[in-house]
């Protein structure tokens, strides 16, 4: 079973900043957060993934909370290419990944 | 570079059938996995290798399921016979290492019909 929690879907306007919540109250301390997208018809994505600090990339940002319970990916400027189903994952050393239900992210213009 | 690459991107087959689906990995990596995804199901790992070695392949549904990997540059899932509900996107990915802290590259996916 997936070991995050995360809204089914979330609305954001085009050009504002996108802010997917995620839970993992069970993380160890191995276990690194993940997060990918999945635009319509396309594989998986790769975002960006952290495990204690704050990470950013070209594509987000990654706040992880100081106790690791919960993290907030944040895409700064939305624009409606972003619109996707976006699956936090957590997963350490050996594990598989595991991909939930994620949260379907619309962009409206 | 040309990223995952797999074939065909469409089948379509009749229950009974041997269906092969192909994968090309991202040159230079070590893992390759094959992953299913449903409406019912989302995304499932089936199985996945390390320099062409099987790992764990916990998630093949049944033994009408099979994988290979007889190179660094090709895989393979092939299922005999096929039937309907295995209708699915079949989506291969690679990576540097399948251990923590390395991310996963997707393929375009296969879409498979089973009728």
């Amino acid at each position: 079973d997936a070991k995050t929690t995360q809204p089914t879907s979330m609305d954001c306007a085009e050009g504002r900043a996108a802010n997917l919540p995620c839970n993992h109250s069970t993380i160890s301390g191995n276990e690194y957060v993940y997060w990918y997208r999945q635009i319509h018809s396309q594989g998986p994505q790769y975002i960006i993934h952290g495990l204690k600090n704050n990470e950013t990339n070209e594509m987000a940002s990654l706040i992880i909370t100081e106790d690791r319970k919960s993290s907030t990916l944040i895409l700064p400027h939305a624009t409606l290419r972003d619109t996707a189903v976006y699956y936090c994952i957590v997963r350490g050393g050996d594990d598989k990944i595991i991909f939930g239900k994620g949260t379907r992210l619309h962009i409206l213009p | 570079d040309a990223g995952v690459i797999q074939s065909p991107r469409h089948e379509v087959t009749e229950m009974g059938q041997e269906v092969t689906l192909r994968c090309k990995p991202i040159s230079g990596h070590n893992s390759l996995f094959w992953y299913r995804q449903t409406m019912m199901r989302g995304l499932e790992l089936l199985i996945y290798f390390n320099n062409n070695v099987p790992i764990d392949d916990s998630g093949m549904p049944e033994d009408r399921f099979s994988a290979k990997m007889p190179n660094a540059s090709f895989s393979t899932l092939k299922i005999q016979p096929s039937e309907p509900r295995d209708s699915a996107v079949y989506f291969c990915a690679s990576s540097f290492d399948w251990r923590g802290g390395m991310e996963q590259y997707f393929g375009p996916g296969t879409r498979l019909t089973v009728t």
